[in-house]
């Protein structure tokens, strides 16, 4: 059974088009969060959704619009897609408490605008 | 200033040596401290994870944290082919919502 699971794994796209990006976990996590991982393996944080509210919203342009329509999934959709949003993008989600604070990382989305 | 640095390497070392990785971090507040391995092609995996100072042990990994002087470590014992991927450190505040990371390093076991 895969916990966090993103579609698609690969996306390669045209300057200028809007895509989005599907996540799924089946832990039943409360939290979940995008991430974004550049070509220098640099891992930053973008979203985090908690129970289907918004929690943390980084300096992410306003191309980039999370969505979650329920808390075991979380969605990413980009407009006017930019050569510079090239990376892989990874979902999460988090289970914490007792101690313990553990993410959970899905495959990843490997993006390749052109 | 990065919030946790670490060096992004490459390091290559050969099969049965003991590897050193190491993350500094500014804020005093941090109080989780993880390790995540990360294969190429693959999403991060938690590798070890400690909470506040001390050493931790599981296997051939040992993790250690020095809060007086910032200063996250992992230790890899009689390394093999199969621990060569990228190592991220990561650290999170208690009752925090974000983990922050190093950037990675690129670790080749030789055999």
């Amino acid at each position: 059974d895969t916990a966090v699971s993103q579609t698609p794994k690969y996306l390669v796209t045209q300057m200028g088009n809007d895509k989005s990006i599907k996540c799924e976990q089946n832990l039943g996590h409360d939290t979940m969060y995008w991430y974004k991982q550049d070509s220098k393996k640099f891992l930053k944080i973008m979203f985090s959704y908690n129970n289907k509210e918004l929690i943390i919203n980084e300096t992410v342009p306003n191309r980039f619009s999370p969505k979650s329509p329920d808390k075991a999934h979380l969605n990413l959709h980009i407009n006017s897609l930019e050569l510079g949003d090239s990376a892989v993008y990874f979902c999460a989600s988090r289970s914490a408490g007792g101690g313990s604070e553990t993410q959970y990382f899905g495959p990843g989305t490997r993006l390749l605008v052109l | 200033q990065k919030e946790v640095e670490q060096d992004p390497g490459p390091l290559s070392v050969p099969e049965g040596a003991i590897v050193s990785l190491n993350c500094t971090y500014s804020n005093s507040a941090f109080q989780y401290f993880m390790w995540y391995r990360q294969y190429s092609r693959k999403g991060p995996e938690l590798l070890m994870y400690t909470y506040s100072s001390g050493n931790k042990e599981d296997g051939r990994f040992t993790a250690q944290v020095d809060k007086s002087s910032k200063y996250i470590s992992l230790f890899i014992r009689d390394s093999q082919p199969s621990d060569s991927a990228t190592y991220l450190c990561a650290t999170i505040i208690q009752g925090a919502q974000k983990l922050v990371f190093g950037q990675g390093t690129r670790l080749t076991i030789n055999p």
